[in-house]
């Protein structure tokens, strides 16, 4: 149980475009759901918090207007990187959290976006 | 099918004594395993890494140790303290932990550490 999918897990793009990353719930409601982004030497940094329905809580130095996450229901939350460009080159993973806190997160499996 | 496994969701332990958590894997491409450390409302942080070529890796307090033939690594706390609790990922890697394209993590889904005073 408690398994989450990220969809695509691998994609390519070119610089401007935009790109469209899925976190999935498979069963279970996810309440929060969490974006984080790995850097070199596997740290990860935590972008954003989103609650079902209600706008993303983004963290410092996290530009908003350019990672748009939309968490539309309990089962999904999407994150767009829009005008893509090299520097955005990463490995985004998604978590979620099934309660009201959030001591235990199931991890996805992650999305390497590679921008050209 | 989840090929990082933490099965056991807790673990309490009195402050001052070991805590050993555990984690099991069921990919043999893995060659690089690490440890994350969760509080409360925080992203994960890094705590202690190990490469597949040792079977021990040491950090003050903190140890792992890695059993290739099981394909199972445990992380031992000693002394335990209060400040130890919180959730503990394991996290797996077929890159050799250098990140970028080869370095795509693969996380266990955590034990809530418990150090009573």
């Amino acid at each position: 149980g408690a398994v989450v999918s990220q969809h695509p897990s691998w994609v390519i793009c070119k610089s401007g475009t935009s790109v469209k990353i899925e976190c999935r719930s498979l069963d279970f409601q996810a309440t929060t759901m969490f974006w984080y982004r790995q850097f070199p030497k596997q740290s990860l940094m935590l972008m954003a918090t989103s609650n079902e329905g209600s706008k993303a809580t983004y963290e410092q130095g996290v530009e908003k207007d350019k990672f748009l996450i939309n968490h539309a229901s309990l089962t999904l939350s999407t994150l767009t990187v829009t005008s893509a460009h090299p520097e955005d080159s990463s490995f985004y993973i998604c978590s979620a959290s099934q309660g009201p806190t959030t001591d235990t997160q199931y991890f996805g499996p992650g999305t390497r976006l590679t921008v050209l | 099918d989840q090929q990082v496994k933490q099965n056991s969701p807790s673990l309490s332990v009195q402050e001052g004594r070991i805590s050993i958590l555990n984690c099991d894997y069921t990919n043999s491409m893995f060659d690089y395993f690490l440890w994350y450390k969760k509080y409360p409302a925080e992203g994960p942080t890094f705590l202690i890494s190990i490469s597949s070529i040792k079977d021990k890796n040491e950090d003050g307090r903190f140890t792992v140790f890695l059993n290739k033939s099981a394909k199972h690594l445990s992380l031992h706390i000693v002394p335990s303290q209060p400040g130890d609790s919180a959730v503990y990922f394991c996290a797996a890697s077929a890159g050799g932990g250098y990140g970028g394209s080869q370095g795509n993590l693969i996380f266990g889904k955590g034990t809530k550490l418990s150090v009573k005073p």
